[in-house]
């Protein structure tokens, strides 16, 4: 069974801290990794992705990537009350299509 | 550019009933996934398409879901029958041939009765 496994929260962290969340996933050979915010109510918005290990930054949000650990993070700087929402992880685990697999998401709270 | 496009976006129905849910997806966008969303989990692939074929079901109930992505651009999903359990977000969403990222349409919730 292949899995993303994430902390289902929530994670609470005071305005303009940098925010932390995590995903391990169970498939070594895993190509490609996601991280979707999805509000309450809402659809999940895709925020990041990469590809290869290391740090991918974009403005706030930087995905770190560690496959020889199989392990993925998304850090959020500078944390607003509107970051508030369910972060999901999915993963495509080595197919030569583009399925993706999600995590269950972690709820992050961003208290003013 | 146009995002996803689902319709209705609530549906209510009784168990036993039937119901189709329609989604067109980006304009271009080959891929077409149908997902299922239960409250407080990620959603699960029910079903993708690559252009009119299907290229994964294996988590899709056949006896009673089916699809159908017709000249390659919309596609429908029913359940026939629905039961309590089916109660669910139901999201579709898109992507190009050549990138993995994919774009989801605003949802249909359905609730059965």
């Amino acid at each position: 069974q292949k899995e993303v496994e994430q902390n289902s929260g929530p994670l609470s962290v005071p305005e303009g801290a940098i925010a932390s969340l995590n995903c391990t996933y169970s498939d070594r050979g895993s190509q490609s990794f996601f991280w979707y915010r999805q509000y309450s109510g809402k659809s999940p918005e895709l925020i990041m992705f990469i590809y290869s290990n290391g740090d991918k930054e974009d403005g706030r949000f930087t995905a770190q990537l560690n496959k020889a650990s199989q392990y993925v993070s998304l850090l959020i700087r500078d944390s607003q009350p509107s970051d508030s929402a369910t972060y999901l992880c999915a993963v495509n685990m080595n197919s030569g299509y583009s399925t993706l697999t999600f995590g269950k998401g972690t709820m992050l709270l961003v208290s003013p | 550019e146009a995002g996803v496009a689902q319709s209705p976006r609530y549906k209510i129905i009784e168990k036993r009933q039937s119901v189709a849910f329609w989604c067109n997806p980006i304009s271009g966008h080959a891929t077409l996934y149908w997902y299922q969303q239960i409250l407080g989990q990620g959603p699960k692939l029910l079903i993708q398409f690559q252009n009119n074929g299907v290229v994964d079901d294996s988590q899709l109930p056949k006896d009673r879901f089916s699809a159908e992505r017709l000249k390659g651009v919309d596609s429908t999903l029913k359940i026939q029958p629905a039961k309590l359990e089916d109660s669910a977000v139901y999201l579709c969403a898109s992507s190009s041939s050549s990138l993995h990222e994919q774009y989801f349409g605003p949802g249909t919730r359905l609730t059965v009765t």
